[in-house]
C-alpha cells in the first residue's frame, strides 16, 4: 500500500514557541490530506482539510491562526502549531488521500503520527 | 449524515479464544466501511475494508468483518487472539463522492495470557 510519512516522529517544546509537522506521501501523489489530533485514550478528530495549492478547511472549533496548515505541493503538507500551549500537547496524525478508482472511491492512508508534549 | 458507533469501549479474552468488536453505522449513502488497528503510540494500520464488493471481507492477521446492510453493522472477528493483537482498534465511515472520514470512539482490546 501507499506510504505516508510524519516528521518529527515526536517533538519536547517549551510554551509559547511554534511547531512544523510534516507530512509526506512517499510514492503517491496526494491532491488532499487531512490533520487529525488524538487525545489519550479517544479517537481521532478531524482538525483540517488541505487541498494542494488553496487554503485549507479548518472543522468547527478549530483556531486556523493557531494550527497553520500549508499543502505546498502534491507530496507535503505542514502543520505548524504557532505560540505551543501545554493543552496542545497531543498526537498529531496525518492522512493522504488519493483519487480513483470505481464509483468515486477514494483511498486514505494514515502516516504514523506526531507525539507534541508542551511544557 | 453519517455516524459510527462502537458498542464497546473495551473488550477483554483470553489467549486462543475468538474475539468480537461490534460497529454499528449510519448512512444515507452507501458507504465504505473500514476498521483501523493502532497500538500504544503508533499511527493507524488498516486491517480490511468493505467497499461494496463482497459483504464477508478478510483482512490481515486472520481478521474479518462482515457488513450486515439489514442490521447496519460491520462487526470484527478473529476466531483466536494472540498477545500481539492487544491494541485500540477504530471502526471508520466514509461515504461515497468525497464525504468525511467519520472515526468510531474506538474499542480497546485486551488479550490476557
Amino acid at each position: 500500500g501507499a506510504v505516508v510519512s510524519q516528521h518529527p516522529s515526536w517533538v519536547i517544546c517549551k510554551s509559547g514557541t511554534s511547531v512544523k509537522i510534516e507530512c509526506r506521501s512517499l510514492d503517491f501523489q496526494a491532491t488532499t490530506m487531512f490533520w487529525y489530533r488524538q487525545f489519550p485514550k479517544q479517537s481521532l478528530m478531524l482538525m483540517a482539510t488541505s487541498n494542494e495549492g488553496s487554503k485549507a478547511t479548518y472543522e468547527q472549533g478549530v483556531e486556523k491562526d493557531k494550527f497553520l496548515i500549508n499543502h505546498a505541493s502534491l507530496t507535503l503538507s505542514t502543520l505548524t502549531v504557532t505560540s505551543a500551549h501545554p493543552e496542545d500537547s497531543s498526537f498529531y496524525i496525518c492522512s493522504a488521500r488519493i483519487s480513483g478508482g470505481r464509483e468515486g472511491r477514494y483511498e486514505q492512508f494514515f502516516g504514523p503520527g506526531t507525539r507534541l508534549t508542551v511544557l | 449524515a453519517q455516524s459510527v458507533t462502537q458498542l464497546d469501549s473495551h473488550v477483554s479474552v483470553s489467549e486462543g479464544t475468538p474475539v468480537l468488536l461490534r460497529c454499528n453505522y449510519s448512512s444515507s449513502y452507501s458507504p465504505s466501511l473500514f476498521w483501523y488497528v493502532q497500538h500504544p503510540n503508533k499511527g493507524l494500520q488498516l486491517l480490511l475494508k468493505y467497499t461494496s464488493a463482497a459483504t464477508l471481507v478478510k483482512g490481515i492477521n486472520g481478521f474479518e468483518a462482515e457488513f450486515k446492510k439489514s442490521e447496519t453493522s460491520f462487526h470484527l472477528t478473529k476466531p483466536s487472539a494472540h498477545m500481539s493483537d492487544a491494541a485500540e482498534y477504530f471502526c471508520v465511515v466514509r461515504g461515497t463522492g468525497g464525504f468525511k472520514t467519520i472515526f468510531g470512539a474506538g474499542t480497546r482490546l485486551f488479550v490476557k495470557a
